[in-house]
C-alpha cells in the first residue's frame, strides 16, 4: 500500500541551526502539506502545496519557514533558524485532490 | 473561526464495553469530515470521511457518523488494540483542503 515517508524519525538540532525535513508523498497526489504537533497539542496546519507554489499557509508559517519540491518526488520543510519553541512532531501528507489527507510518520524535532 | 471540539478528552473502557466519541464542529460551509486514528509518537492513521448530514461508514469495530453539528465515532465490543488517540478533522469550502483538527479523544480499552 503506497505509503507517505518522512525523513529523519528524530533530528536533534541546536538553537539557531537550520534543519531540513524530508518527506516523500504518495507518488500519484497532488497536494503536499506540513502539520505540526506540540507535545499534547493539537495537530496544526503550516502549509499547502499545489502545482510548485504555496496555496494556503498558517500564522504560524512565517519567514523562518520555507517549503520546496526539488524534485519529482521529495518535499522538504526548511526551518532556518530554530527557536526551542519549534521543537514538535512534523508531518507530511498528501492527497490526490479535494480527498482525504494520509499522513507520513512524523519527524521529531527537539531544539536544544 | 472553524472550531472543531471533541469530547470526552479521555475515555477507559472495558473490553467488550461499547462507546461513542463526539465531534461537534462550526464551520461556515463544511466539505468533509474526517476520523483519524493517532497511536503515540506516530502520525495519523486514516479511518472515514464523511461528506453530509446522514452518511455513515463502518470499519470493524467503528462506526462514524455525521449530523449538521457533530460527528459520532461509535466503537463497538472494543478490543485492547482500539487503544488509540481518535482525532476528528474538518475541511471548509474555500479554504484550499487543509484539516482542521481537534484535540482528540484517547481511548484506553482494558482487557
Amino acid at each position: 500500500e503506497p505509503e507517505v515517508t518522512q525523513t529523519p524519525s528524530h533530528q536533534v538540532t541546536q538553537m539557531g541551526q537550520e534543519v531540513i525535513l524530508r518527506c516523500v508523498p504518495i507518488s500519484n497526489h497532488l497536494y503536499f502539506y506540513w502539520y505540526r504537533q506540540i507535545l499534547g497539542q493539537k495537530v496544526e496546519f503550516l502549509v499547502s502545496f499545489y502545482n510548485n507554489e504555496i496555496s494556503e499557509k498558517s500564522e504560524i508559517f512565517d519567514d523562518q519557514f520555507s517549503v520546496e519540491r526539488p524534485d519529482g518526488s521529495n518535499f522538504t520543510l526548511k526551518i532556518r533558524s530554530t527557536k526551542l519553541e519549534d521543537s514538535a512532531m512534523y508531518f507530511c501528507a498528501s492527497s490526490l485532490e479535494d480527498t482525504t489527507s494520509f499522513f507520513g510518520q512524523g519527524t521529531r524535532l527537539t531544539v536544544v | 473561526e472553524d472550531q472543531v471540539t471533541q469530547s470526552p478528552e479521555a475515555l477507559r473502557l472495558q473490553e467488550g464495553e461499547s462507546s461513542s466519541l463526539n465531534c461537534s464542529y462550526t464551520v461556515s460551509g463544511l466539505r468533509g469530515l474526517f476520523w483519524y486514528r493517532q497511536d503515540p509518537g506516530k502520525g495519523p492513521e486514516f479511518l472515514f470521511t464523511l461528506y453530509s448530514a446522514g452518511e455513515e461508514k463502518e470499519k470493524e469495530r467503528l462506526k462514524a457518523t455525521l449530523t449538521k453539528k457533530e460527528s459520532f465515532l461509535h466503537i463497538t465490543a472494543p478490543k485492547p488494540e482500539d487503544s488509540a488517540t481518535y482525532l476528528c478533522a474538518v475541511q471548509v469550502n474555500l479554504n484550499d483542503y487543509k484539516l482542521s483538527f481537534g484535540a482528540g479523544t484517547t481511548v484506553t480499552v482494558r482487557a
